[in-house]
């Protein structure tokens, strides 16, 4: 049974370029979670996809958007990278309906220059 | 913006001894679950805590809650090496459907 997978595990971009990260979900779950993770901190909670549609969203301006696929698979796309988008993403994925656990990706570390 | 409020921020042990970590959060809970974190990884669940009950086991651990303070503890017993990670407590406001908000965590080192 496969868990969630992200891909890339590491990037490094440049500030003002444009990056997407991507997440398979575990299998037999229909929801996607995104977190930003910088050094030192928790989480924080970026959207949610469902029904490949965007749920809920935290508190991070449009320059971040995301997709969701009907595989369930989604991406997270951040535009105009600043110095502070430097953080590990976390994709998390969890079966709607049944509200708890989170089962989360290893993560994709980026770093802009 | 983060709910929960891990403390201690860190905690040095040695391996065997218990290790209590705390959590307090601002707003009625539907539930509260706690991670687990090796550095630079994944978080992995380690336990749920529905807001009706006060106690509940797993293992080495033993989590707590009080709704009445807001507040939640995590013991592990007899603590290991592979114990040290950081530790994040999470949790979902009772007001219709929310996301999972995490604290900053504890920083958890057990020493050998």
């Amino acid at each position: 049974d496969a868990g969630v997978t992200q891909s890339p595990t590491h990037l490094i971009k440049t500030r003002g370029q444009q990056v997407t990260l991507r997440c398979s979900p575990k299998s037999g779950h229909d929801t996607v979670s995104w977190y930003q993770q910088a050094l030192g901190q928790g989480p924080q909670f970026i959207f949610q996809y469902y029904e490949e549609e965007e749920r809920q969203r935290g508190n991070f301006p449009d320059r971040f958007s995301g997709h969701q696929f009907p595989n369930y698979s989604s991406e997270l796309n951040v535009n105009a990278l600043l110095l502070g988008d430097s953080a590990l993403y976390l994709c998390a994925s969890s079966l709607a309906g049944y509200p708890g656990e989170l089962f989360f990706g290893e993560g994709s570390r980026l770093t802009v220059l | 913006s983060q709910q929960g409020e891990e403390d201690p921020q860190a905690l040095s042990i040695q391996e065997g001894e218990n290790a209590t970590m705390n959590c307090s959060y601002k707003t009625s809970i539907n539930n509260l679950q706690w991670y687990r974190q090796n550095s630079g990884r994944g978080l992995v669940h380690l336990i749920l805590i529905r807001s009706n009950e006060r106690e509940k086991h797993s293992g080495r651990l033993r989590v707590t809650l009080d709704t009445s303070k807001k507040s939640s503890s995590l013991l592990i017993t007899a603590s290991r090496a592979a114990d040290t990670a950081s530790y994040f407590c999470a949790t979902d406001a009772a007001s219709g459907n929310t996301p999972l908000v995490f604290g900053k965590g504890t920083r958890l080192s057990v020493i050998a």
